[in-house]
């Protein structure tokens, strides 16, 4: 199985402020056929079901603020959070599509400083 | 618009059996892979199991769960048998394989 590993597990940043979260995957999530990374990223605010921030490693989805920026490849990413808002404070997971078993990673919270 | 929207879940004592659906509407529902992810309370997000044209299923409940589909009521199913307390989570169904869309979830309570 493809472990994800988040890092930090939380982090308080202040209030327009940048905002960075790293994962790490066991095992390369880059297809040779298609030159893509089977990298999602998810937000997750309470009481809410996930909501799916990016795809491909780094496309943002339609309506997805562009203070949002995914990177990365192989088995290194990270989910940047530009300028923090109010509205940010969410969990976020990553998650590889790449091979069954899909697996997410444990989830960073965010919070205001 | 796509939506989503589950229902099935419950209370049920250890062994015992539910059978959750997910009812959309707002996509071609045949040509879409849909999956099921669940969240144990304060935990994480955990793959179930997934329907794109083939089944499969996470470790911990292959043998006890079935995911299966009707594309005439556009709706996923999945059955749970032998059900353990482990087994206690939101479980949310999700559109295709990067599960772009999300229903709200149904709670499922496996206690004695």
């Amino acid at each position: 199985d493809i472990v994800m590993t988040q890092s930090p597990d939380s982090l308080a940043v202040s209030l327009g402020e940048r905002a960075t979260i790293n994962c790490k995957s066991s095992q390369s999530v880059l297809s040779n056929s298609n030159n893509k990374n089977y990298l999602a990223w998810y937000q997750q605010k309470p009481g809410q079901p996930p909501k799916l921030l990016i795809h491909w490693a780094s496309t943002r989805e339609s309506g997805v603020p562009d203070r949002f920026s995914g990177s990365g490849s192989g088995t290194d990413f990270t989910l940047t959070i530009t300028s923090l808002q109010a509205e940010d404070v969410a969990v976020y997971y990553c998650h590889q599509y790449y091979t069954t078993p899909r697996t997410f990673g444990q989830g960073t919270k965010v919070e205001i400083k | 618009e796509v939506q989503l929207e589950e229902s099935g879940g419950g209370l049920v004592k250890p062994g015992g059996s539910l059978r959750l659906s997910c009812a959309t509407s707002g996509l071609i529902f045949s040509n879409t892979w849909m999956s099921w992810v669940r969240q144990a309370p304060g935990k994480g997000l955990e793959w179930v199991a997934t329907d794109g044209g083939t089944t499969e299923y996470a470790a911990p409940v292959k043998g006890r769960f079935t995911i299966s589909r009707d594309d005439s009521k556009n709706t996923l199913y999945l059955q749970m048998n032998s059900l353990k307390t482990e087994d206690t989570a939101v479980y949310y169904c999700a559109t295709n394989s990067i599960a772009d869309y999300w229903g709200q979830g149904t709670l499922v309570t496996v206690s004695s």
